[in-house]
């Protein structure tokens, strides 16, 4: 079975900061990670995603990750967040060769002026 | 490209009274899932399927029912709501394995 865990539910940080939103994994089978982020009363809208190739990943609006596998990570990453990435994050896998995902629980992004 | 579409946005049901979510997708993907999302639980997965006439049961399966009668549609129905099932409903398609999914806009469902 897989499991995903986002261990910070919430990460307040002032504007043009940088910020990191941890994701842990565990899986036998190999995965394929993918962040999304929710803004208020909206669906989810892809950030970036991991299928293979170099482990750092670059996604819209400045944000990357980095898959570790010997960690089972990836966290992402922005260098200098503003007021508009107030939202919510998730991160999911994939394990390979199925259509399923396994979503954590979710990171609460506020920033704050 | 309407993407993936779900209505009704919002819902209030009594207990006991049944409804149908409905999710259509103009993307021509296979594969097609329901989610519901609670506080502090992420999304967890209803049911899915792979394909017009092939569901299966996820994660949190009981008290919903869907069917997959053609490629774009995927209703879920609620056989008889209870307050349990006040959350938020997000219906979501991929075209093929290993790629990302896109997801509707969300129905939000209360129970009373």
């Amino acid at each position: 079975a897989q499991s995903v865990t986002q261990l910070d539910s919430q990460v307040p940080v002032f504007e043009e900061a940088p910020v990191e939103l941890r994701c842990n994994y565990s899986s036998s089978v190999s995965v394929y990670l993918f962040w999304y982020v929710q803004y208020p009363n909206q669906g989810l809208q892809l950030l970036l995603k991991y299928l293979s190739g170099s482990t750092l990943v670059k996604g819209i609006n400045g944000f990357e990750a980095e898959f570790n596998k010997s960690q089972t990570s990836f966290h992402l990453r922005k260098p200098s967040v503003h007021i508009s990435d107030t939202a919510e994050y998730f991160c999911a896998v994939s394990p390979s060769g199925t259509y399923k995902y396994i979503f954590g629980t979710g990171t609460r992004l506020k920033v704050l002026a | 490209n309407a993407g993936v579409t779900q209505t009704p946005k919002f819902q209030v049901l009594k207990t006991g009274q049944s409804m149908t979510l409905q999710c259509a997708q103009d993307m021509n993907h296979e594969y097609m899932s329901w989610y519901r999302q609670d506080p502090g639980m992420g999304l967890r997965l209803i049911h899915y399927s792979v394909g017009a006439g092939i569901t299966d049961q996820g994660e949190v399966p009981n008290g919903y029912n869907v069917s997959r009668s053609t490629t774009e549609d995927f209703p879920l129905r609620l056989l008889s709501a209870a307050p349990s099932q006040t959350s938020v409903y997000f219906c979501a398609s991929k075209p093929e394995l290993n790629t990302e999914a896109f997801f509707g806009q969300g129905t939000r469902l209360t129970v009373v």
